[in-house]
Parts: C-alpha cells; sequence; structure tokens
C-alpha cells in the first residue's frame, strides 16, 4: 500500500534553532509537496518539488526552504524557528504533475517552537 | 489564480440527518475539484474527485458531491450521517500543474 512516513509525530524547538523535517514516500511519485495546516486557514502549500533537485516556492515560502536529493525523499527546512512557526506540517506526493492527481498524504508533524 | 471558500467551519448533524458541506471555487483554467477528510490525528485522505468525466460524483464511504459550473460549487452530500463521518473535510481546486489549493476546512460533528 501506498506510504508517506513523516520523521516525527510532535517537536518541540526553541525559537532560533534550525529544525529539519523529514518526509519519504516509497512509490516512486515524481511529485512531493510541504504545506502546513493551521485552524481555520487550512492547508497552505509552503514548497514543492517536481523532480530530485528540483523545488519551486509554495504560498507561503517565507522563513522555509527544502532539500530533495533523492526522489523518495523530500525535507523541509526552517533555518531560524520562530514561534509564528509553530504548526502542523503535513507532507504529500502524487504520482505525476497532472492536474487531477490524486495526493497521498503523510500523519503530519505537530512542530511547536518555544 | 484559484481559490477556495467553504462555507460554515463547524457544521452539525444529528445521526441519519443529511450531510451538506459547501465549498465555491475560483478557476481561470477549467478546474479539477477534490473533497479529502481528515480524521482526528491522520493525515488527509481523498474522498472524491471531480475531473470533467461527469458533473455528479461518487466518492468513498456513501458522499457525493456535484460540480455546478453556473454557480462555480462543489457541494459535498452524504444522505445519513454516521457517527464515524465525524472529521474534518476539505475542499480542493487545481490547474494542470498538479499544485492543490485548499479551501479553510469545515469540521463535522455528528449527535447521537
Amino acid at each position: 500500500d501506498v506510504k508517506v512516513t513523516q520523521s516525527s509525530r510532535y517537536l518541540v524547538k526553541r525559537t532560533g534553532e534550525k529544525v529539519f523535517l523529514e518526509c519519504v514516500q516509497d512509490m516512486d511519485h515524481e511529485n512531493m509537496f510541504w504545506y502546513r495546516q493551521d485552524p481555520g486557514l487550512g492547508l497552505r502549500l509552503i514548497y514543492f518539488s517536481y523532480d530530485v533537485k528540483m523545488k519551486e516556492k509554495g504560498d507561503i515560502p517565507e522563513g522555509y526552504s527544502v532539500s530533495r536529493e533523492k526522489k523518495e525523499r523530500f525535507s523541509l527546512i526552517l533555518e531560524s524557528a520562530s514561534t509564528n512557526q509553530t504548526s502542523m506540517y503535513l507532507c504529500a506526493s502524487s504520482l505525476y504533475t497532472q492536474g487531477n492527481e490524486k495526493l497521498f498524504f503523510g500523519s503530519g508533524t505537530q512542530l511547536s517552537v518555544l | 489564480a484559484q481559490s477556495v471558500t467553504q462555507l460554515g467551519s463547524h457544521v452539525s448533524v444529528s445521526e441519519g440527518a443529511l450531510v451538506l458541506l459547501r465549498c465555491n471555487y475560483s478557476s481561470s483554467v477549467p478546474p479539477y475539484l477534490f473533497w479529502y477528510v481528515q480524521y482526528p490525528n491522520q493525515g488527509l485522505q481523498l474522498l472524491l474527485k471531480y475531473t470533467s468525466a461527469a458533473t455528479l460524483v461518487k466518492g468513498i464511504n456513501g458522499f457525493e458531491a456535484e460540480f455546478k459550473k453556473s454557480e462555480t460549487s462543489f457541494h459535498l452530500t452524504k444522505p445519513s450521517a454516521h457517527m464515524s463521518d465525524a472529521a474534518e473535510y476539505f475542499c480542493a481546486v487545481s490547474g494542470n500543474t498538479g499544485k492543490l489549493i485548499f479551501g479553510q476546512g469545515t469540521t463535522l460533528q455528528v449527535k447521537p
């Protein structure tokens, strides 16, 4: 069965720390996405990647960067964590770059920045 | 540009009653439309999607949605709510790039 795995379910970090959120998919999907989920705001796209070493900004990329060195792994990096980055982070993947493709989601990482 | 608006952040129904979750979209290109569901402590999973083949789309767990171009709507319905339907529901739209834009989400509460 299809699987998207996020390395941590809960994470607590201090302001100013560098934070890595890891996501791995086992489906040989081309596309991978990082969203953040906040109450009342739904899911907002941070970054996405159509291929290895390729990345594109989503709607809220400020304060974040990403890395995709291997097809199955997509990392989200908070260079200097701030309290307003406390949120649920969801990783997703899809097979092809077509508008009608289904997204497969991980279970999420709840990040708290103190 | 594309956007989605879900009307009502919380909807409460009795078990056995009709479920209606509202979604309106804006898109400059013919849209692909989706409904996803998120159960507590889980990621999102696809309920159904519209890809222009038919305006009435049937999904999993008895849900369906109707695409109405004239109203730019894609409302989600289920004839009879079950306790297990309690979850958060997200409407989403995409164009040709595979980039999905989500609405704000609607929490469905089902009362016994």
